[in-house]
Order: structure tokens, then C-alpha cells, then sequence
């Protein structure tokens, strides 16, 4: 099993609707993560951490189910500019070292 | 957020010469660095854990003699990539590790040298 697992995509989505990828982590002793996000070509941005509680962030709204040991990401209102590959991160229990998922693609259409 | 520069951005060379990667924190100190490699349509691996004034730790299957890491500063690491192959033809991606805030501590990632080796 993957450390870190997401459904490549890609999700095609009009403009204006909402869209939730989830991504599932192996190790429960993990304490820190995040999502970000990474367009063609170039590095990754921090898009959010994941709190326990769940956090928003304008459109976008974050969850952590610790017990079925999976993150959660929720887009409202999708825009174009959203398409992008989106990265569930997950620190390596006990390390500050990131394990990253292989991503999620969206595409915004127009 | 916290900016890190990566130089070069692009680099072609024959196989057999290395190749010096820069990666600098910009605007905070970073006792920590980390080096990543992705493949196309893959994700990103971590290669190794960049101290300052210690030596790097490697991830299993990483040759330390064939990437070199030196942290010679709280802003800067390098890595050197001896005698490139072109099975080393990646994007090489840096971060650094920021200072916490709300108690969470994130790393910041550089812009990536893509490196092609022929």
C-alpha cells in the first residue's frame, strides 16, 4: 500500500461547480498535513494545512478524518484558474520529511 | 509566504559532467532543506535531508556520492549531481523548511532546476 494515496483524475468540472478530492495516508502516527498545489511545470504551493478541526479558506475547505485516516478537499464555485494538479502531503511520522501523494488533476472548463 | 530561489532554472549537459544545483531561503533562516526529484507525470521523491553544518541524510536508494549535498549556510544548500547520466534528466525541486506558525511548520518549495542530460 502507498504511503500516500489520491485518484489521479483528472476531474472535469464546469465553471462554478464544487469539487472534493479525498486522499487516504497509512500511517497513523502522522501529525502534519497539507494540501498544495502544483501547476505544469512548476513547483509546488501551499495551498492549506489540514487542521483536526477542519479549516476553511475562502472556496476552499479542508477536512481530516484521523480515524478512517483520510484529507479531505472541497473547491466551491470552481474557477479556470483553479485547474491544476493538487497534492495531499503528509509528514513521515516522527520526521519533518514530506511524503506527497502522485496528485489529483482538475480542469476547470469553461 | 516564505521565498526560496533555485538556480539554475534550466540546465542541458553531456553526460559525464556535474551539474551544481543552488537552493537559498530568501527572506528566513532554514537549518533544514530538503532536496526532491520528479519524474514526468509522477510524484515528487524526496533524495535527501540537507543540514546546516552536518551532513546530509539520504533516502534509501539515493547514492550520496553521486548527489552531493552542502549546506554551507542558514540560506543556502547545494546540490551537485557527478558525472550526469541521462537516466538523471529530472526536475529537481528544493524547499526549506520555514518557522512555525500556528504551530505548524510547512516547507517552502523553490521554483525547480530542470536538468537534461544528453
Amino acid at each position: 500500500r502507498k504511503e500516500v494515496e489520491q485518484d489521479p483524475g483528472p476531474f472535469n468540472v464546469p465553471e462554478g461547480a464544487t469539487v472534493a478530492f479525498n486522499c487516504t495516508y497509512s500511517n497513523s502516527a502522522s501529525q502534519s498535513f497539507f494540501w498544495y498545489r502544483q501547476d505544469c511545470r512548476k513547483e509546488p504551493k501551499l495551498l492549506m494545512s489540514v487542521y483536526s478541526s477542519g479549516n476553511e479558506d475562502g472556496r476552499f475547505t479542508a477536512q481530516l478524518n484521523r480515524a478512517s485516516q483520510y484529507i479531505s478537499l472541497l473547491i466551491r464555485d470552481s474557477k479556470l484558474s483553479d485547474s491544476a494538479t493538487y497534492l495531499c502531503v503528509v509528514n513521515k511520522a516522527g520526521t519533518y520529511k514530506y511524503i506527497f501523494g502522485t496528485g489529483t488533476r482538475l480542469k476547470v472548463l469553461a | 509566504g516564505a521565498v526560496v530561489s533555485q538556480h539554475p532554472s534550466w540546465v542541458i549537459c553531456k553526460s559525464g559532467t556535474s551539474v551544481k544545483i543552488e537552493c537559498r531561503s530568501l527572506d528566513f533562516q532554514a537549518t533544514t532543506m530538503f532536496w526532491y526529484r520528479q519524474f514526468p507525470k509522477q510524484s515528487l521523491m524526496l533524495m535527501a535531508t540537507s543540514n546546516e553544518g552536518s551532513k546530509a541524510t539520504y533516502e534509501q536508494g539515493v547514492e550520496k556520492d553521486k548527489f552531493l549535498i552542502n549546506h554551507a549556510s542558514l540560506t543556502l544548500s547545494t546540490l551537485t549531481v557527478t558525472s550526469a547520466h541521462p537516466e538523471d534528466s529530472s526536475f529537481y525541486i528544493c524547499s526549506a523548511r520555514s518557522p512555525p506558525t500556528s504551530g505548524i511548520e510547512t516547507q517552502y518549495f523553490g521554483p525547480g532546476t530542470r536538468l537534461l542530460v544528453l
